[in-house]
């Protein structure tokens, strides 16, 4: 059973271009989770896809902004990136369901360095 | 004011013995969940146990325990017979509200913890 995929696992840009992440989530599950994770810190929920809309976000400008497919995999993508973005990014997955745990279960991220 | 704190940025054990991970958290909200992760070097959150806010009992996984006191809006997690690869980043997280209206977790900014022989 493969866990949650994320590629690729490092990536190096420049300040002002644009990245793409991916991520596939764990079998069966429906609802992708983004989250940013800078050095020394707690991850920062970026935002969740649901039936391939946004459906909740966090606190993250319009330059952050994703997709999901419809078999439930999904991409990050970044545009006009800052010094600042350079964070480890970790894709979470969950099976949406009411009144659940929603375990959300995490790949191990990708780590962009923007120079 | 923080969310999710923890109080002890490292912690050492030695192996074989219990070590008591601290987590307090603030929400106004009855319903909400607590999670333990677990963060080696490697950079992968792994999922160790869940505590729901309406959960009567302290929630168990194996080694792992979590000291729940809702009062003191607390949520420990206690590992016990530590073990060399416990060795690794260990965060505590709140889902704030119902889980059938969000999913987002709100992390501490967590505790390192490292076992020596």
């Amino acid at each position: 059973d493969a866990g949650v995929t994320q590629s690729p696992t490092h990536l190096i840009k420049t300040r002002g271009q644009q990245v793409t992440l991916r991520c596939s989530p764990k079998s069966g599950h429906d609802t992708v989770s983004w989250y940013q994770q800078a050095l020394g810190q707690g991850p920062q929920f970026i935002f969740q896809y649901y039936e391939e809309e946004e459906r909740q976000r966090g606190n993250f400008p319009d330059r952050f902004s994703g997709h999901q497919f419809p078999n439930y995999s999904s991409e990050l993508n970044v545009n006009a990136l800052l010094l600042g973005d350079s964070a480890l990014y970790l894709c979470a997955s969950s099976l949406s369901q009411v009144l659940a745990k929603n375990i959300q279960y995490f790949g191990a991220g990708t780590r962009l360095s923007v120079l | 004011a923080q969310k999710i704190t923890q109080t002890q940025p490292g912690m050492f054990v030695q192996e074989k013995e219990a070590v008591t991970l601290d987590c307090t958290y603030d929400t106004s909200d009855p319903s909400y969940g607590l999670f333990w992760y677990k963060q080696p070097s490697s950079g992968e959150m792994i999922f160790l146990i869940y505590q729901g806010s309406y959960d009567q009992q302290n929630a168990t996984e194996g080694r792992y325990s979590l000291n729940f006191q809702k009062a003191r809006k607390s949520a420990n997690l206690v590992i016990s017979a530590s073990q060399l690869g416990d060795s690794a980043m260990y965060f505590c997280a709140m889902r704030e509200g119902p889980s059938y209206n969000t999913d987002k977790l709100i992390f501490g900014t967590g505790t390192r913890l490292q076992v020596f022989p």
